[in-house]
């Protein structure tokens, strides 16, 4: 069945190194979306793609996080340097609003822990 | 700034009961309103979609739209204890992306 995958579902790594995680979208789906998930924060959206373009990265720490998508069926987050107040849950999320609507679908989350 | 607020809960309903989850969102000129259920541990599963006013129906879930007002809600019928989860609240302003509310958390007791 149609699902976003996203990889790997759990990281654990050490201050200072670089993490990168993966996320393959909906196939034909047109929009791309990174959240990270906190307790105290709530949902929060880090980054925004349509057909592959950036729209919105205003809630992402722009010297230590990027993000891409280097083709339709792949976004990648990645962080470097890590610091332990990134530790959260990383959700991707696809949605397709070729018709005005956009619903999103999450993938199962990248839990990242930094020690 | 967009704002989506939610009661963080708990709220607990007997098995059988309706749960009522409520939700405001701080701009009037909104479009389109979403219900997501989140198991502990799990990924925001999408269950209900309002996008005008009224109410929508599906299953045992009736979602409920007062843009007037600014206000939108989840009413849970025949309330089970596998409901028990956070119900994230996110509203869709125009074409930007999905603004979540923090969630309540629901119980069911059995």
């Amino acid at each position: 069945d149609a699902r976003v995958t996203q990889t790997p579902r759990d990281k654990v790594t050490e201050m200072g190194q670089e993490v990168t995680m993966r996320c393959q979208p909906i196939l034909g789906h047109n929009t791309v979306f990174w959240y990270r998930q906190t307790m105290m924060q709530g949902l929060e959206l880090l980054a925004y793609f349509r057909n592959r373009a950036p729209l919105d990265d205003s809630g992402m720490p722009k010297d230590r996080f990027s993000a891409e998508m280097p083709d339709a069926t792949l976004a990648t987050l990645k962080i470097q340097p890590s610091e332990p107040r990134d530790s959260a849950v990383y959700f991707c999320a696809s949605g397709s609003d070729g018709t005005g609507v956009t619903e999103a679908f999450f993938g199962q989350g990248t839990r990242l822990t930094v020690v | 700034q967009k704002e989506v607020e939610q009661n963080s809960g708990p709220l607990s309903v007997p098995e059988g009961a309706i749960a009522s989850l409520n939700c405001t969102y701080s701009d009037r000129v909104s479009q389109s309103f979403f219900w997501y259920r989140q198991y502990s541990g799990k990924s925001p599963e999408l269950i209900m979609s309002i996008y005008s006013n009224g109410d929508k129906e599906d299953g045992r879930f009736t979602a409920q739209l007062n843009k007037a007002s600014q206000y939108v809600s989840l009413l849970i019928r025949d309330s089970q204890p596998s409901d028990s989860a956070t119900y994230l609240c996110a509203v869709r302003w125009g074409n930007t992306p999905l603004v979540f509310g923090k969630g309540t958390r629901l119980s069911v007791i059995a």
